[in-house]
């Protein structure tokens, strides 16, 4: 079964310092795996996605994420927050044989602080 | 359209009646998902249709939820005698592809119900 941890429920950052949003996933194939970022009362958009390619992957507003299968991890990472970027996100993996159903954490809410 | 549209975008029924939540995706999308978000959690997997199959249902949290999609276009995903604990936001997302998992989902604005 594959399921996906995110560690920490809120980050605070200040605006223009580093953002780190942890995400650990568990697969037992090799996984496909998404970033969403969540608006207040928005759906979710996406930000990234890694599918087997290059293991860095950019993505939209500046972010990026590396897969590290040793760790089993996909951190979201942006060197620069901005007040923009205060929202929900979400990691996600796929499952690949059942239609690609997307298995989501529980979310990080990130907070941005002037 | 433009993107995946949702009506109602609010819902508020009462314990008992029946409720039906739309979702129109974007046109020529094979694949049309539900989800459904706790307050304060992750969207959960509810229900998949490939154009007007239902491939997996396993999500739907109880007889009571029903999905259809009998056009492959839009879709009605329907919940009958409403509990409280089916408060929720219902996002439906579709995707271009039917069978490829790597492929983008577009999500709705979903639809926030509350039983009171």
């Amino acid at each position: 079964a594959q399921s996906v941890t995110q560690l920490g429920s809120h980050v605070s950052v200040s605006e223009g310092a580093l953002v780190l949003l942890r995400c650990n996933y568990s697969s037992s194939v090799p996984p496909y795996l998404f970033w969403y970022v969540q608006y207040p009362n928005q759906g979710l958009q996406l930000l990234l996605k890694y599918t087997s390619a290059a293991t860095l992957v950019k993505g939209i507003n500046g972010f990026e994420a590396e897969f590290k299968k040793s760790e089993t991890s996909f951190h979201l990472t942006k060197p620069s927050a901005h007040m923009s970027d205060a929202a929900e996100y979400f990691c996600a993996v796929s499952v690949r044989n059942q239609g690609g159903k997307l298995i989501f954490g529980q979310g990080t809410e990130l907070s941005v602080k002037p | 359209g433009a993107g995946v549209s949702q009506s109602p975008r609010y819902k508020v029924a009462k314990r008992g009646q029946d409720v039906a939540l739309r979702c129109d995706p974007i046109s020529g999308h094979v694949s049309l998902f539900w989800y459904q978000q706790a307050l304060g959690q992750g969207p959960e997997f509810l229900t998949y249709f490939q154009n007007e199959a239902q491939l997996d249902k396993s999500g739907l949290p109880s007889d009571r939820f029903f999905a259809e999609r009998p056009e492959g276009s839009v879709s009605t995903l329907k919940i009958q005698r409403t509990q409280q604990e089916d408060s929720a936001v219902y996002l439906c997302a579709s995707s271009l592809e039917g069978r490829g998992t790597n492929y983008e989902q577009y999500f709705g604005p979903g639809t926030r119900l509350t039983v009171t």
